[in-house]
């Protein structure tokens, strides 16, 4: 298997434009998790998903964050007005199952100017 | 209640030697205690982990100690080689969930 695929690598954009990233899981993983990593407050848990359904979202920072799961082999984290302060690396990472070895993407780099 | 306590920042160690990095928690109801690995531009990888009815995992070089009535444990390298130098993240699930919640991190640096 190819591993967990996100993209874009990178991404530069300026403030208030809408960005999105995307995740392609392991098939056959049933959970889905999205989490951000800066170095002021570590790796952050955003939202995770099982069987494409949101199960908890109490670390997406604010409403301008949105992640969507429309099938098993694709999910997105939409920031719509993007902000400086959400210049991070986005990692997407799956598992098989409940409690199961969670296998990270590459990660995406954002930079918002 | 939810934080994992991540030390020290970082860590010189000189090939052979061993590296040693403490965490500790506040939330008894974790239970579920894995260490990742994570090497620059990459994202972390999982590299052993531990359930608290046991006090010790070994794998390889890498031992996990867990003390639970301190709500301590941690993560021994032996024989440390410059291959092992990369960021170590220790984590803890809350019981009853799937999340993982992330320590701060450790930078490790292994020297010839």
């Amino acid at each position: 298997d190819a591993g967990v695929i996100q993209s874009p690598r990178h991404e530069v954009t300026e403030m208030g434009q809408e960005v999105t990233l995307r995740c392609k899981p392991i098939s056959g993983h049933d959970y889905l998790f999205w989490y951000r990593q800066t170095m002021m407050r570590g790796l952050e848990l955003l939202i995770y998903f099982n069987n494409n359904v949101p199960i908890d979202d109490s670390g997406m920072p604010e409403d301008r964050f949105s992640a969507k799961m429309p099938n098993a082999s694709f999910s997105t984290l939409k920031i719509q007005p993007s902000e400086p302060r959400d210049s991070a690396v986005y990692f997407c990472a799956s598992s098989l199952s409940r409690r199961d070895t969670q296998y990270f993407g590459p990660g995406t780099r954002l930079t918002v100017l | 209640q939810q934080q994992v306590k991540q030390s020290p920042q970082s860590l010189i160690v000189q090939k052979g030697g061993i590296s040693i990095i403490n965490c500790a928690y506040e939330n008894t109801a974790f239970d579920y205690f894995p260490w990742y690995q994570q090497f620059p531009g990459k994202g972390p990888a999982l590299l052993i982990a531990i359930r608290p009815d046991v006090s010790e995992k070994k794998e390889g070089r890498f031992t996990i100690s867990f003390n639970k009535s301190a709500k301590q444990f941690s993560l021994h390298i032996m024989d440390s080689q410059p291959g092992d130098s990369a960021t170590y993240f220790c984590a803890a699930t809350p019981g009853g969930t799937d999340k993982l919640i992330f320590g701060t991190g450790t930078r490790l640096q292994v020297f010839p």
